[in-house]
């Protein structure tokens, strides 16, 4: 089956430690995006790549932080830094490597952090 | 469950009814709008899209209307079913610009 997987599902972390989110995607998309999703918000950008070995900046990357080594995995890192992380973090690709926000996003089953 | 749909707009639909989901968009150059599900604890998924040259396209019992003067946008679900049951939202892109996400609306089918 085609589609993208995230790892684990639920995930515990003691304040003060870095923890790795894992995404991966088996649909040959060229780009893949990190949102985050909190009570009564709309989804949140936080990193987004285009392509391998390169990677940008959403609205909200401070604490955090990507690595974009093979086309089918993008993992997040949520580093001790971020002052709030306990949230619903979602990972999506898109067909497109052209930056048009016209390919439509598919999203990974999410994956939900809570920091004790 | 995930505490997504807390503070949203709720709907409350019959089993067998019609349900019209709504959103307004915020942004006039978008042209490119989705529709999402979300059931509690999962990813969204996709329903359907719409580009901003129709202003009305169907799938398998849903329908989106695109109201551009008013920049506006309905989701249509036909006899719905408890499955439906979920957060849908909408989103809107189009060029260069990010893909930015509604907040949503809770559907609950009473069945």
């Amino acid at each position: 089956d085609g589609g993208i997987t995230q790892s684990p599902k639920y995930l515990f972390r003691k304040e003060g430690q870095n923890v790795t989110l894992s995404c991966e995607q088996n649909l040959n998309h060229d780009a893949m995006y990190w949102y985050r999703q909190d009570p009564g918000q709309g989804l949140r950008l936080i990193y987004y790549s285009q392509i391998v070995n390169d990677f940008q900046k959403g609205d909200i990357a401070e604490g955090y932080s990507v690595s974009r080594e093979k086309k089918e995995s993008f993992p997040l890192t949520v580093t001790s830094a971020q002052k709030n992380p306990t949230a619903f973090y979602l990972c999506a690709s898109s067909i497109g490597a052209s930056g048009y926000s016209t390919d439509t996003q598919y999203f990974g089953p999410g994956t939900r952090l809570t920091v004790l | 469950g995930e505490s997504v749909g807390l503070h949203l707009p709720t709907l409350s639909v019959q089993e067998g009814d019609n349900s019209i989901i709504n959103c307004a968009y915020s942004n006039s150059a978008s042209d490119y709008f989705i529709w999402y599900k979300q059931e509690s604890g999962k990813g969204p998924q996709f329903i359907i899209d719409i580009r901003s040259n129709m202003d009305k396209r169907q799938g398998q019992r849903v329908t989106v209307l695109l109201n551009k003067t008013v920049k506006h946008l309905s989701l249509q679900i036909a006899a719905t079913q408890p499955g439906d049951s979920a957060v849908y939202f909408c989103a809107e892109g189009g060029g260069y610009q990010k893909v930015t996400f509604g907040i949503g609306t809770k559907l609950q089918v009473i069945p």
